[in-house]
């Protein structure tokens, strides 16, 4: 298995808080995302990033914001979270753009109440 | 925009036997087509990986194909198991020089829930 691990696994919040996750990787992988799973709608990207500092928004950045200072962190915001972002949050990496297969953590639910 | 269908959303079939996964995408420029493996409440797993100038890739009991001029790709499981039994998606990857949003992202089907009945 590929070594990413997401933090925390699983995490209740009230409605307005702000929440961090978090996605560490072992492998050394320039690329590294973050997606959202819902019934109905499937994976969604979120954002995306590309190296140490670069990144960039997928397709349902609203309400989200990212960081990575260094290669193997990848940190997911919710500034104010809401009830819409009740959802399971997936990392993944990928080596570069060349070698694309990407590589899953195992998941964070949270629930936003 | 590139968008990715999976029929039939469930699939039971016995044990021992062969079956095929289907998966359909809109926009034929794709850069690789990836097939993952998701069990309840845990992570996707991948299965296999073809790129856009491969016609298949096999894994053990796995065959996945692909026809880009149709928009096509298939997963042939050989001699099924109760231990295939678990959700299938299939996504692709647009090339990184397309602008926009969508470039260089995972684009999902909604999966194939599989369950292999002993």
């Amino acid at each position: 298995d590929a070594g990413i691990t997401q933090s925390p696994r699983h995490k209740v919040t009230e409605t307005g808080t702000p929440v961090t996750l978090r996605c560490h990787q072992t492998e050394n992988h320039r690329y590294m995302y973050w997606y959202r799973q819902d019934p109905g709608h499937g994976l969604r990207l979120i954002h995306y990033s590309y190296g140490v500092k670069d990144t960039d928004k997928g397709e349902v950045s609203d309400g989200y914001s990212v960081s990575r200072s260094k290669t193997e962190d990848f940190l997911l915001t919710l500034e104010s979270a809401t009830s819409s972002q009740t959802s399971v949050y997936f990392c993944a990496i990928s080596i570069d753009r060349v070698n694309t297969e990407a590589f899953f953590g195992q998941g964070t639910r949270l629930t936003v109440v | 925009k590139q968008e990715v269908t999976q029929i039939p959303a469930a699939l039971s079939v016995p044990e021992g036997e062969n079956l095929v996964l289907n998966c359909s995408f809109t926009d034929s420029a794709i850069y690789n087509l990836q097939w993952f493996r998701q069990d309840p409440g845990k992570g996707l797993t991948s299965l296999l990986l073809i790129q856009s100038s491969q016609r298949e890739q096999t894994s053990g009991r796995l065959n996945a194909s692909l026809d880009k001029s149709s928009g096509r790709s298939t997963l042939y499981i050989a001699a099924s198991q109760p231990g295939d039994s678990a959700t299938y998606l299939c996504a692709v990857t647009l090339p990184w020089a397309y602008s926009g949003a969508g470039s260089y992202q995972l684009t999902f089907g909604k999966g194939t829930k599989l369950s292999v009945i002993p």
